[in-house]
């Protein structure tokens, strides 16, 4: 199985901060990754799929670059509706895996 | 708009069968650039794929469940299952049900997810 290490785990920003997530595969994965915004009791939300490509409707604060093994998902600038928990995930091959989430905290 | 929502019983017994179902409204389960996944969330835990299935029902499970999954598609009724047998309560998490897209050559997704559902194990 391909491994997804994502860091940090946590991290506490402020409105307006930049904030960055990395998520670096165990083997090369190409540009099959895909990041999602968690928050409790709502469905998840794709943001970015195929490591750069903004889903329609997703604000373009949020950016995702990276090939190959390391990938990173950006937050120009931090918005009160963007704290929540991020994840990526792999589509390079079955079974298909994920990052263990990055919850973004108020300071 | 595209909505999913599962639904199912809230507490298993060990031993005993896990059965949801997923529901899907505003489209059509039956499209060939469609799947349809199943996710889950151990409380305080990250997220495990537990498998996709096509309209046709060809399934793809993860191994890690080692044969207790079992997938199907009802197209009448818009919907799709998962039943997982002989759960303990390691297999307590929100169950979540999604759409995979594979209509491109770069990769799969899911999107949209169902808001989830939580199953506990317990006796």
């Amino acid at each position: 199985d391909i491994q997804m290490t994502q860091s940090p785990s946590s991290l506490s920003a402020s409105i307006g901060d930049r904030v960055t997530i990395t998520c670096r595969a165990s083997q090369s994965i190409t540009s099959y990754v895909n990041w999602y915004q968690m928050k409790p009791g709502k469905a998840p939300n794709l943001l970015i799929y195929a490591a750069s490509i903004l889903r329609s409707g997703v604000p373009s604060r949020f950016s995702g670059s990276g090939s190959g093994t390391d990938f990173t998902l950006t937050i120009s600038s931090l918005q009160p509706e963007d704290f929540a928990t991020y994840f990526c995930q792999q589509s390079n091959s079955s079974p298909r895996t994920f990052g263990q989430g990055t919850k973004v905290e108020m300071k | 708009q595209l909505h999913l929502q599962e639904s199912g019983p809230g507490l298993v017994k060990p031993s005993e069968t896990l059965s949801l179902t997923c529901t899907v409204s505003g489209a059509s389960i039956t499209s060939y650039t469609y799947y349809w996944g199943w996710i889950r969330q151990p409380p305080g835990k990250g997220l495990e794929w537990m498998g996709n299935i096509d309209y046709s029902g060809n399934t793809d499970y993860n191994p890690s469940l080692k044969g207790r999954v079992t997938m199907s598609i009802d197209t009448s009724k818009n919907q799709f299952s998962l039943k997982l047998k002989s759960v303990t309560a390691a297999d307590t998490a929100i169950f979540y049900c999604a759409r995979v897209d594979v209509s491109n050559w770069f990769g799969d997704w899911f999107d949209p997810w169902g808001q989830g559902t939580l199953v506990t194990v317990s006796s």
